[in-house]
């Protein structure tokens, strides 16, 4: 049972470039998130997803986009990388339906450093 | 919006002792308090969590407390092992919120032998 994998484990960015943060979970989930982690500080929502093709922005959202097109994936762009988005990413998934909300399950996360 | 604290931001503790963490919110309307563990270089995993129905959860030597009224809720370990080492993340959600946490900024446990 992989979970939720996310490619890659870390990566370095030089100011302005591009690149694709890659998220698949195998558990069917629904409801997939991605979060920023920045040295001493809890995780950030950066942009959510309910199912295929309907995402939402979090509480970071500037300077990403999201696309969700299957219920597996659920990839975080970045088109002009910034040193204010070096941090570590986490993406992860909850249970389908509604109701009482369930257990997050989360990948190991992509340590990305922009420089 | 929901806001989490959390508190302390480190915690040094002897082998065999217990640990307790805490955390406040603000949003009344959240009704699901997880509790993350983070190794190092790894994803934060679910160790235990409590719905608002409840007063206390227990899971072996792990337990989390919740005070509705004052809105805070706290992890406490006891009998502590080094494997216990690790940070500590508190979060915070209601149902009607898509399952987004809203998440404290962590406590770093260090359990010494």
């Amino acid at each position: 049972n992989a979970g939720v994998t996310q490619t890659p484990k870390f990566r370095i960015l030089k100011i302005g470039q591009s690149m694709t943060l890659q998220c698949t979970q195998d558990m069917n989930h629904n409801y997939m998130y991605w979060y920023r982690q920045d040295p001493g500080m809890g995780l950030k929502l950066i942009y959510y997803s309910v199912g295929a093709g309907i995402t939402d922005k979090g509480e970071v959202p500037n300077g990403y986009n999201v696309s969700r097109s299957t219920t597996e994936d659920f990839p975080l762009r970045l088109e002009l990388a910034a040193p204010s988005q070096t941090s570590v990413y986490f993406c992860a998934s909850r249970t389908p339906g509604v109701g009482p909300v369930t257990e997050a399950f989360f990948g190991q996360g992509t340590r990305l450093t922009v420089v | 919006g929901e806001n989490v604290e959390q508190h302390p931001s480190t915690l040094s503790v002897q082998e065999g002792d217990s640990a307790v963490i805490k955390c406040t919110y603000s949003d009344s309307a959240s009704n699901y308090f997880p509790w993350y563990k983070q190794e190092l270089g790894k994803g934060p995993q679910l160790i235990i969590d409590i719905r608002s129905n409840v007063g206390e959860k227990k899971d072996q030597r792990i337990a989390v407390t919740l005070n509705k009224t004052a809105k805070h809720f706290s992890l406490h370990i006891t009998e502590t092992q080094p494997e216990d080492s690790a940070v500590y993340f508190c979060a915070a959600t209601a149902t009607d919120s898509w399952g987004k946490l809203q998440f404290g900024a962590g406590t770093q446990v260090v359990v010494t032998p």
